[in-house]
């Protein structure tokens, strides 16, 4: 199972919108509708920010949001903040065989 | 407040074997399937291991199957994974981690704990 396909950089300016894509498979996104997101800072555990392509965890500001399309998901960053850098991964149920298979990774630059 | 405390990670050489535990707090532990999660540096989390609720139930990746076992101790709350024939290619940080099996998500995580594999 290969890693789902991110693009390696994303940039915006301070309360501009960002969006990241997450490309898979019809094995993976494309048949289930549980992708999720993740944060993570530099030197700190992946945060679950998005579950089930759509949803915010209690706590998660309303301007991260996913969605998905055929066998690729979305994720956009409203009212980009200073704190929202970091390192976002995108995550899909793939069967028995692999609960979670991960983005490779984009680094959100907030300029 | 969910708590996930790994330990056990350290420099190993290659062939030897390490084992590493994560101590749950702070939610019903015996209810939820739990998960090993490891990042190697520079690179995207990778699904390692997960086990059901009562231990009965476990799923492992291929890269993984026969060297690394997953297991849990429901009276002490703690989850272990047992890492044996170690290649310099599991060189990572493992991260113990909830899984929400409704939205198979990974919802709370560990600060988790390096395991360097060289000679």
């Amino acid at each position: 199972q290969s890693a789902l396909t991110q693009p390696p950089s994303a940039s915006g300016s301070p309360g501009q919108s960002v969006t990241i894509s997450c490309t898979g498979t019809s094995s993976d996104i494309g048949t289930y509708n549980y992708v999720s997101w993740y944060q993570q800072h530099p030197g700190k555990a992946p945060k679950l920010i998005i579950f089930e392509v759509s949803k915010r965890p209690s706590g998660v500001p309303d301007r991260f949001s996913g969605s998905k399309s055929g066998n690729s998901a979305s994720l956009t960053v409203s009212g980009l903040q200073a704190e929202d850098e970091a390192d976002y991964y995108c995550s899909s149920y793939a069967g028995s065989n692999n609960l979670g298979v991960f983005g490779t990774g984009t680094k959100v630059t907030v300029l | 407040e969910v708590q996930l405390l790994e330990s056990g990670g350290g420099l190993v050489q290659p062939g030897e074997s390490l084992r590493l535990s994560c101590a749950a707090s702070g939610f019903t532990f015996n209810i939820y399937f739990m998960n090993w999660v490891r990042q190697a540096p520079g690179k995207g989390p990778e699904w390692v291991s997960t086990i059901s609720a009562s231990g009965g139930t476990t799923y492992s990746a291929d890269s993984v199957k026969g060297r690394l076992t997953i297991s849990r101790d429901n009276s002490k709350n703690t989850l272990y994974l047992q890492m044996n024939s170690l290649r310099a290619d599991d060189t990572a940080v493992y991260y113990c981690a909830k899984l929400d099996s409704s939205a198979y998500s990974f919802d709370s995580w560990g600060q988790g704990t390096l395991v360097t594999v060289s000679s």
